[in-house]
């Protein structure tokens, strides 16, 4: 089957970093997605990773090890507005399928 | 440039009637995608369209479910004799062809069954 887990919650203090752990067991593997999600909208999209190694946009890195199933998204300077949940899906077939969500991971920034 | 559109935004039925969903994907985005969110849980694929293939059903969980395409555009999701646990928000994403494209989701219909 198919199984991705992340921590359902985590907390963290506004201006410091954040990691957010994603492993996945998947009968294929084809790219690692992160969304963000607030509450009440849709998800919109932050990284794609499909080889190894870290992929920086800004304040948010996203990290894959492909031999481990493992993935980790990293906020740096966070902000109030970055509370919201962190989606973690993989595409487990070829072409654009559809994704394979974890549950989510709900980030609260406090000050 | 609009983005991805879902109406209605909120449905409110009762148990046994039957719901249309509509979603208006991104104009020129070939793949068409629906999900659906309960509470506490992931995204969970219901169905998928791309271009003019069949539709990968795989992930509907009961025959009362279906949805279509028309002209490669619009999409319906039907849900018939609706139940309790149907009560999910709904979401619609497109994206274009290409494995490491983005999905881009609508804001979701939210279905209560009451």
């Amino acid at each position: 089957g198919q199984n991705i887990d992340q921590p359902t919650e985590m907390t963290a203090t506004e201006g410091a970093i954040v990691q957010i752990n994603c492993t996945y067991q998947t009968s294929g593997f084809n790219g690692l997605f992160w969304y963000q999600q607030h509450a009440g909208e849709a998800p919109t999209f932050l990284s794609y990773n499909v080889l190894d190694g870290l992929e920086e946009k800004g304040r948010f890195s996203s990290f894959l090890s492909r031999s481990k199933g493992y993935s980790y998204l990293l906020l740096k300077e966070l902000q109030m507005k970055d509370s919201a949940s962190y989606l973690c899906a993989v595409r487990d077939r070829g072409g654009n399928t559809p994704l394979v969500f974890g549950k989510g991971t709900r980030l609260s920034v406090i000050a | 440039g609009a983005g991805v559109s879902q109406s209605p935004s909120n449905k409110v039925t009762e148990k046994g009637k039957d719901v249309e969903l509509r979603c208006d994907p991104i104009s020129g985005h070939t793949a068409l995608y629906w999900y659906r969110q309960s509470l506490g849980q992931g995204l969970e694929f219901l169905i998928y369209f791309q271009g003019n293939s069949a539709p990968d059903k795989s992930g509907l969980p009961s025959d009362r479910f279906s949805a279509e395409r028309t002209g490669g555009s619009v999409s319906t999701l039907t849900i018939q004799r609706t139940q309790q646990e149907d009560s999910a928000v709904y979401l619609c994403a497109s994206s274009l062809v290409g494995g490491g494209n983005e999905q881009f989701f609508g804001p979701g219909t939210r279905l209560t069954v009451l």
